[in-house]
């Protein structure tokens, strides 16, 4: 079973700053096949990212999605303040999903 | 726009039954995958349970294997999540989400219903 991993746990950042959010894989997995979600108390999750690196309809260019293999990040490139919300890195396998445990970004 | 829309959440007793439904709407129902997605109090998103379009391929987490099914009536556009001996663990908002058809990712989510396990 491929586990993901999330770090940090929790990102204390200002508005304007770079967020930059790990999800690393328990051995190699597809790109194609890695998302990101954000997650925002009493909200449905929205995804972000898809493919590792393709933005989803609607969402703003500072929203960036990279990496392959094991490795992925998520990259913020000036906060807002909509964005402090949870993230999740979420992967699909045959038949089956597993999400990370997710990065709390919070406002500093 | 797509919509889902949850209902069937509730307190229950442990040990008991419950049927979650998702109503989707403004898209053809039968060419998604569909899936079950919970996240218990102060905990991370879990899947729980997925379909094929068709209804023919069914796949569950190991920790609902067993206890719940999945299904969906595609006359009806909705999704249905049978949830039987139930555990305090459970105790979660349960959301209905989309599959996209190329990423396998979730690209629409429903608002949640909220499932309490307690006695």
């Amino acid at each position: 079973e491929i586990v993901l991993t999330q770090s940090p746990g929790t990102l204390s950042l200002s508005p304007g700053e770079r967020a930059t959010l790990s999800c690393r894989a328990s051995q190699s997995v597809s790109s194609s096949y890695l998302a990101w979600y954000q997650h925002k108390p009493g909200q449905a999750p929205r995804p972000l990212i898809y493919g590792a690196s393709s933005r989803a309809t609607g969402i703003p260019d500072r929203f960036s999605g990279s990496g392959s293999g094991t490795d992925f990040t998520l990259t913020i490139s000036r906060l807002e303040p909509e964005d402090f919300a949870v993230y999740y890195c979420q992967l699909f396998g045959t038949s089956w999903y597993t999400f990370g445990q997710g990065t709390k970004l919070e406002i500093k | 726009e797509v919509q889902l829309l949850e209902s069937g959440g509730g307190l229950v007793q442990p040990g008991g039954s419950l049927r979650l439904s998702c109503v989707a709407s403004e898209f053809t129902f039968s060419n998604y995958a569909m899936s079950w997605v919970r996240q218990a109090p102060g905990k991370g998103l879990e899947w729980v349970s997925g379909i094929g379009g068709s209804g023919g391929s069914t796949f569950y987490a190991d920790s609902v294997k067993g206890r719940f099914t999945i299904s969906r009536d595609n006359s009806k556009n909705t999704l249905y999540l049978q949830m039987n001996s139930l555990r305090a663990e459970d105790t979660a908002v349960y959301y209905c989400a989309r599959r996209d058809s190329y990423y396998r990712a979730f690209d629409y989510w429903g608002q949640g219903t909220l499932v309490t396990v307690s006695s």
